[in-house]
């Protein structure tokens, strides 16, 4: 199984700020994810990284608010732009499409984010 | 749109009694189905894939059960320990890897 890493773990933050979460991966993997999991409830695709283009969003999700970069096969950042009170989550990134387990999906340990 | 339902949302049990867990998908014409384990505040932990193809797939005490044509998949405990209190959540991808999640079950084993 893949081993992913989350920059941050954890942080509080200020409304009208931005917070960049890294995520990096032990091996090169096809596809790579960003899920948001509000307070009590299950997880939202935000987006799919592409490598070297610009992200898929889900309906709902903007590029102004959550721009994602992704280098690379190993690395992904998500940016939640102008925070406000409602963009406390648990921000998880997830991957699939390496090594023998192809379609099988491995999270993130998850960026637990206060906004205050 | 692929929609997952689990049931039920909590569960209590014993230490050691075997737990039973029922995941329900609307669109057949699925890839495969994973299980996964949350702890709070926590990441996903991968338990159990299986493939669209498979009846069955075991790890340790676990063990997920898949009936595609009724939409319908089942993960079995067995000999419930208090470490495997958690939130089990299951998934589905669409063709291109995006997952849809359940809204999850809270296990709470009591020692």
């Amino acid at each position: 199984s893949a081993v992913i890493s989350q920059k941050p773990s954890r942080d509080i933050c200020q409304r009208g700020t931005s917070l960049t979460i890294q995520c990096q991966v032990d091996s090169q993997v096809t596809m790579m994810f960003w899920y948001r999991q509000q307070p009590g409830q299950s997880l939202t695709l935000i987006a799919t990284a592409n490598q070297g283009s610009e992200a898929t969003y889900e309906s709902g999700f903007v590029i102004d608010k959550f721009p994602i970069s992704r280098p690379n096969l190993t690395f992904s950042t998500l940016t939640v732009s102008n925070m406000s009170p409602e963009d406390s989550s648990i921000y998880l990134c997830s991957v699939a499409g390496g090594g023998r387990s192809y379609n099988e999906q491995f999270f993130g340990p998850g960026t637990r984010l206060t906004v205050l | 749109k692929q929609e997952v339902t689990q049931i039920p949302a909590a569960l209590s049990v014993p230490e050691g009694e075997n737990l039973v867990l029922n995941c329900s998908f609307t669109d057949s014409a699925i890839y495969n189905l994973q299980w996964f384990r949350q702890d709070p505040g926590k990441g996903l932990t991968s338990l159990l894939l299986i493939q669209s193809s498979q009846r069955e797939q075991t790890s340790g005490r676990l063990n997920a059960s898949l009936d595609k044509s009724s939409g319908r998949s089942t993960l079995y405990i067995a000999a419930s320990q208090p470490g495997d209190s958690a939130t089990y959540l299951c998934a589905v991808p669409s063709n291109d890897y995006k997952l849809s999640f359940g809204a999850g079950t809270t296990v709470t084993v009591r020692a």
